[in-house]
């Protein structure tokens, strides 16, 4: 089966602060992708990555930006996180055939 | 553009009860449909999906949805729940073909009560 992983669990940053949240798929896939998750809101896509160093704003694209230098590994970045961005984000690969997801990073922004 | 509609926030339901979560989804092109459910402090994982054909589709553990064109509707359905089927469910729509966007409901978040 197809691996995700994401490096952090949980993280807490300061106002300001930048924040990097790293994604990992094991299955050579050259589709991966970021959504935020909120309650009452359910997932918004902020980027996606068709291949390496290629990516597209997704839905809410505003206040990140993302790198992926090799195909495995796909980098949320938070330039200058705000509190507005604690959220649950979760990464992912495939295609929308069927998509496969990690099992999140909680960040809060203090 | 695309859009889903998740019309419960929360379904409580008694435990072998029958249940349906429903979804509604706008697009002016032919889609895929999907429902994806996610347990507690897990990532989604793939229940069930609508790409072509039958319109009837069943899924992993007991669950079934049926793609209703003219409604535009996409309803999940189990005739008996079990306390593991707790977890919050999401609806889900994109373009067919290739790569697309896929956009997700809001989550309608499944009680099953003992």
């Amino acid at each position: 089966d197809v691996k995700v992983t994401q490096s952090s669990r949980y993280l807490v940053k300061r106002t300001g602060e930048k924040v990097f949240l790293e994604c990992v798929q094991d299955m050579d896939h050259e589709n991966m992708f970021w959504y935020r998750q909120d309650p009452g809101l359910g997932l918004r896509l902020i980027y996606f990555s068709y291949d390496v160093k290629m990516k597209e704003k997704g839905d809410i694209p505003e206040g990140y930006s993302v790198s992926r230098e090799k195909k495995e590994r796909f980098s949320l970045i938070l330039e200058s996180a705000s509190t507005n961005q604690t959220s649950m984000y979760l990464c992912g690969t495939g295609l929308n055939e069927k998509l496969f997801f990690g099992s999140g990073t909680q960040l809060s922004v203090l | 553009a695309q859009s889903v509609t998740q019309l419960d926030s929360q379904v409580p339901v008694f435990e072998e009860a029958p249940v349906e979560l429903r979804c509604n989804y706008s697009s002016s092109v032919s889609v895929y449909l999907f429902w994806y459910v996610q347990y507690p402090n897990q990532g989604l994982q793939l229940l069930l999906k609508y790409l072509s054909g039958s319109t009837l589709v069943k899924g992993i553990n007991g669950f079934e949805a049926e793609f209703n064109k003219s409604q535009t509707s996409f309803h999940l359905r189990k005739p008996s729940v079990h306390i593991s089927d707790t977890a919050e469910y999401f609806c889900a729509v994109s373009e067919s073909g290739g790569y697309q966007k896929v956009t997700f409901g809001i989550g309608t978040k499944l009680q099953v009560i003992p």
